[in-house]
């Protein structure tokens, strides 16, 4: 009954060699969001999309990229992955009425070598 | 500047005790959230508050927004290990995007049989 669904749940990748992770929901949410989470810390936001609109985190990298292709799925590219990336990463929804809580899904922990 | 101060930080007790994590801010939250991650897992919705004074329960945990709806507690009854987790809360700015999450930097939470 998973509603939001990532994958893969980990992801192992070289110094450099770019990356995806995905993004799925049954939700039929219009917002869609990647977290950035270090250990034990609260996660970080690094972008959204409601609907097709792309909002990006003035402090997120450019390094840090992000597709849409349809209301189902999220994608987070990272082009050139450096040590620091090393992080869970998580993906989020919520519905287009403002203040409802964010559902996430499990993550996609990647590890860079 | 942290918008969201969360505290304790750590927090480590033994079963069967009582425990109370807070959150406080100087903004206005239209509503705040109580998530509970645990490792390897995303953040899982535990209560949503939008009322000024509000009180929720959820078996052994309560939850209060304060009056002013810029802080507030979360309250664990005989806590038992099944509790440990990373407590976060997490509220939308009152006048700001109602899309974006503003969250606490975490309690990490362990309790010991």
């Amino acid at each position: 009954d998973a509603m939001v669904i990532q994958n893969p749940r980990y992801q192992v990748t070289q110094f450099g060699k770019p990356v995806t992770l995905s993004c799925s929901q049954t939700l039929n949410h219009n917002v869609m969001y990647w977290y950035q989470q270090k250990s034990s810390q609260a996660p970080k936001l690094l972008f959204h999309y409601y609907d097709k609109d792309f909002n990006n985190e003035a402090d997120t990298p450019d390094n840090f990229q992000s597709r849409r292709p349809n209301t189902s799925f999220c994608f987070l590219d990272i082009r050139s992955p450096g040590l620091g990336d090393a992080a869970m990463y998580l993906c989020a929804t919520s519905s287009r009425v403002g203040g409802q809580p964010q559902h996430f899904g499990d993550g996609t922990r990647l590890s860079i070598l | 500047t942290q918008l969201l101060e969360q505290s304790p930080q750590f927090l480590s007790i033994q079963e069967g005790e009582n425990l109370t994590v807070y959150c406080n801010s100087s903004s206005v939250f239209s509503s705040l959230q109580w998530y509970r991650q645990e490792p390897g897992e995303g953040p899982v919705l535990l209560v949503t508050v939008v009322t000024g004074g509000e009180v929720k329960k959820l078996k052994r945990l309560t939850f209060q927004f304060g009056d002013a709806r810029k802080d507030s507690s979360l309250h664990i009854t005989a806590a038992q290990p099944g509790d440990t987790g990373l407590y976060l809360c997490a509220g939308a700015v009152s006048g700001g995007s109602n899309y974006k999450l503003t969250f606490g930097k975490g309690t990490l939470l362990t309790v010991n049989p």
